[in-house]
């Protein structure tokens, strides 16, 4: 199976730590997208990447967020100083550039801040 | 705003029960609208979408939604649900940068 890898799949963390998660995107699509997702709610969207330009960023994604995609392949999310807020479901997906740009995604990494 | 609204949190049917979730949006421009399941323990995969053409498509596992322009409505039908559909159902919706705004999610049961 080529879909979407997220690792790791779990992280518990102290509060004030950072942290560090990878998305590897189904390898011919050139599309990457970052979402978080709480209990009950919806994903709702952190970023994107077109190959390795950062394209847009939301409001949601504080300057404790940053998100890297380097090589145009995998994509790192990174929090500093983490706090209980920023326990969530990080998800990953990807799509081919064309429109409808339909998104497979990633099993997510929970993040648990203590 | 761009957002998306489902209006029912959570359903519970039988078996052979007709199913219907609705979901409005607010989105200025052309859309592309998706319906998103997720089963118990697994990823998000995706149902169906419509971008252009028939507003009735035809999604995965006997699943269907229409869209009507003019009502703002992507609505998800099945005739008749089984007890393998229990799960996570999000409509989302997306413009030219394929960025999504998803519902809040409806759970769906279904009882044997």
């Amino acid at each position: 199976d080529t879909g979407v890898s997220q690792d790791p799949r779990h992280k518990i963390t102290k509060r004030g730590q950072n942290v560090t998660f990878r998305c590897d995107p189904i390898s011919e699509h050139n599309r990457l997208y970052w979402y978080r997702q709480t209990l009950g709610q919806g994903p709702e969207f952190l970023t994107y990447f077109q190959n390795e330009a950062q394209l847009e960023k939301s409001r949601l994604l504080s300057d404790r967020f940053s998100a890297e995609r380097p090589k145009g392949s995998f994509s790192t999310l990174e929090i500093q100083r983490t706090e209980q807020g920023d326990s969530a479901m990080y998800l990953c997906a990807s799509s081919r550039h064309a429109e409808p740009y339909e998104q497979y995604f990633g099993p997510g990494t929970r993040l648990t801040v203590t | 705003a761009q957002s998306v609204s489902q209006h029912n949190h959570h359903v519970i049917l039988s078996e052979a029960a007709s199913l219907e979730l609705g979901c409005n949006y607010s989105y200025g421009g052309t859309v592309n609208l998706f319906w998103y399941v997720q089963y118990p323990g697994q990823h998000l995969q995706l149902l169906l979408k419509y971008f252009s053409g028939d507003p009735l498509v035809k999604g995965i596992k006997g699943f269907e939604a229409e869209f009507i322009k003019s009502k703002f409505s992507f609505n998800l039908r099945k005739p008749s649900v089984q007890w393998s559909d229990t799960a996570e159902y999000f409509c989302a919706v997306s413009g030219n940068t394929g960025k999504l705004i998803f519902g809040q999610g409806t759970t769906l049961q279904v009882k044997p």
